[in-house]
Parts: C-alpha cells; sequence; structure tokens
C-alpha cells in the first residue's frame, strides 16, 4: 500500500539558509499535517491542511511557511534557518472525517 | 490545552516479560487516544487508539491500552514481549476524531534484553 512520502529524507543547510521540505500524502488522502521533532523530544505540531486551506496551527515560527497544493502535497519552507531549526521534520496525512493519521519516515534537517 | 505525561523515559525489560508503558493525560469533555511507535531511524506507527465505545483496545500485535477515564490513563500492556519491541513509544491526544492536531507525550523508550 501507498504510504506518505517525504524528501528530501535527509538535508544539510548552513545558518540563514532556506529549506524546502516537501510532502505526499496517501492517495485521496485531503489532510496534511506537519510535526517537528527536536533530538530527545516528542513531536510537536506545526501546521495542518485540510483541501489546500490551512486548518490549524501550532508552534510554527514566523520563518517557516507551509501550503498544500492542488495535488494535495504539501512544502514545509523554512527561511534564516538556526541552529535550533534541525530536528527530524514528520509529515502526516489522514482521509477528511477518519481519525488515524499516518506518518511518513521524516526529513532530518541538519543546521550547521 | 491537552497535554500527556509519560512518567517512564525508558523500560528495561527481559524478552518474555510482561510491560507497561504509563500515560496519563489533562481531563477534557472529550478525549481521543492514541499510541504510536517509533522504530529507530523511522517514523511513527499507529499502534491503537480510543475513540469510544469499549475501554479496552488492543493492536495486532499483542498489545492492548485501557481507557481510565477516573484516573485519566491510557496505558499500554503486553503480558509478553519480545526483542522486536524495543523501540519508542508515544502516548498521544487529540481534541476530536478527525482532522485535529496531535498532541503527543515525551516518549517512552522500551528495550527489550534476551
Amino acid at each position: 500500500a501507498a504510504g506518505v512520502i517525504q524528501s528530501p529524507r535527509h538535508l544539510i543547510k548552513e545558518k540563514r539558509e532556506t529549506a524546502t521540505l516537501k510532502c505526499y500524502p496517501i492517495p485521496r488522502h485531503d489532510t496534511v499535517y506537519w510535526y517537528q521533532q527536536g533530538p530527545g523530544q516528542d513531536p510537536q505540531f506545526l501546521i495542518s491542511f485540510y483541501e489546500k486551506m490551512q486548518s490549524d496551527k501550532g508552534s510554527i515560527p514566523d520563518r517557516f511557511s507551509a501550503q498544500q497544493f492542488s495535488d494535495y502535497h504539501s512544502e514545509l519552507n523554512m527561511s534564516s534557518l538556526e541552529l535550533g531549526d534541525s530536528a527530524l521534520y514528520f509529515c502526516a496525512s489522514s482521509e477528511g472525517g477518519t481519525d488515524i493519521q499516518y506518518f511518513g519516515a521524516g526529513t532530518r534537517l541538519s543546521v550547521l | 490545552a491537552q497535554s500527556v505525561t509519560q512518567l517512564d523515559s525508558q523500560v528495561p525489560v527481559f524478552e518474555e516479560a510482561p510491560v507497561e508503558l504509563r500515560c496519563n493525560y489533562s481531563s477534557s469533555v472529550s478525549v481521543y487516544l492514541f499510541w504510536y511507535v517509533q522504530y529507530p531511524n523511522q517514523g511513527l506507527q499507529l499502534l491503537l487508539k480510543y475513540l469510544s465505545g469499549s475501554t479496552l483496545v488492543e493492536s495486532i500485535n499483542g498489545f492492548e491500552a485501557e481507557f481510565n477515564k477516573s484516573q485519566t490513563s491510557f496505558h499500554l500492556r503486553k503480558p509478553s514481549v519480545h526483542i522486536s519491541d524495543t523501540a519508542e513509544y508515544f502516548c498521544a491526544v487529540s481534541d476530536g476524531p478527525c482532522g485535529n492536531k496531535l498532541v503527543f507525550g515525551a516518549g517512552t523508550i522500551l528495550r527489550v534484553k534476551s
């Protein structure tokens, strides 16, 4: 069965650079969620989209932005990267009206 | 705001022994509870969920969890663990069953020893 695809799997950036993380949800899933998991931390909700509209917002810095496109894939754009942005970024998707979020393998971002 | 407390950061246990991973949540009118498992270098996989109905929920690999409203707990149990159960387990809560963000606990690392 198709799963949530995230790319890239690993990303190395330097401070003040920008990064774009991509998420391809499971086919027919219309809701996408982004979570950030710092080293040794629990995942923290960043933002979510339903039918290409932002549906909820968590602790996402102003330096970050995200959107969901017409094909339902989503991109998380991160600018002016800081050392503290180093983390594992998860994307999850769900089908509208259902309760299960399926997670991708994550993108590990390292900011040097 | 919802919150989740996982009381144990690490739980070492011998193979074939029983295990309980503890989870407490902040009280709310409606609460939906989940356990996710994360194997090394992998994403989060749903283990089991409680939305309504029977307070005892089971997964296909022998884990079970019981929703206890009076104690605001959702502890995860397995009567006999295997080496392959070694992973980090996250308890999570959401405000609603559909389309709501998950709030995770800090995680419990289960280390199964032979």
